[in-house]
């Protein structure tokens, strides 16, 4: 089984409709972050979060919102999506033990916002 | 602020060939520097990882990376590509506060017969 699991992996909805993302994470690791990957931009951190009580913006926070449910799961919302949202959206998570800030990512979830 | 470059969105070779690609990092702190995979359809795979314990490191599937303060590059290499080396690479950096990894805008490698 996947460490890190993305639900729905793909999704299309209209303009103005709320959207949530999940990501749940097997690996026993403290830290979650969402990413946001456009063709020829690379990835762009949308939010982190530390643990349950700590999180915090990424450079492209703007029309997202989050929820840290648990240790375990971080979901990513849309409060009422619009095109430009159109993307790839990735969930990784890492040790706060480890130094490097090594980050294992989910398959990711292709969102359509029409 | 640390930043990565990479140079060249598409890289083409033919099977066999030296696969090379390019990063070059900007860096206020010593840097911890990645390089991750992408297969198509797929999540993000670490490649390999410099962490200053080495400034020449081996990852999976062949690939090797040498850390050069003095030119800021982390560049990626593979003596021989092979068909199933083609997919999107991203070079990253940890930031500054150590919070998050910044990507460039990674390159994508084609592989031809």
């Amino acid at each position: 089984d996947a460490d890190v699991t993305q639900t729905p992996r793909n999704r299309i909805t209209k303009t103005g409709k709320r959207i949530m993302l999940e990501c749940s994470q097997t690996k026993g690791h403290d830290r979650m972050y969402w990413y946001r990957q456009d063709p020829g931009l690379g990835l762009q951190l949308i939010y982190y979060s530390f643990d349950v009580k700590d999180i915090n913006k990424g450079e492209i926070s703007d029309g997202y919102s989050v929820s840290r449910q648990a240790q375990a799961k971080f979901s990513l919302s849309l409060e009422s999506a619009i095109p430009n949202q159109t993307a790839l959206y990735f969930c990784a998570t890492s040790d706060s033990g480890g130094p490097y800030n090594e980050q294992f990512f989910g398959p990711g979830t292709r969102l359509t916002v029409l | 602020a640390q930043s990565v470059t990479q140079l060249g969105s598409h890289v083409s070779v033919s099977e066999g060939a030296l696969v090379l690609l390019r990063c070059n990092y900007s860096s206020s702190v010593p840097p911890y520097l990645f390089w991750y995979v992408q297969y198509p359809n797929q999540g993000l795979q670490l490649l390999l990882k410099y962490t200053s314990a080495a400034t020449l490191v081996k990852g999976i599937n062949g690939f090797e990376a040498e850390f050069k303060k003095s030119e800021t590059s982390f560049h990626l290499t593979k003596p021989s590509a092979h068909m199933s080396d083609a997919a999107e690479y991203f070079c990253a950096v940890i930031s500054q506060a150590g919070t998050a990894l910044i990507f460039g805008k990674g390159t994508t490698l084609s592989v031809s017969s």
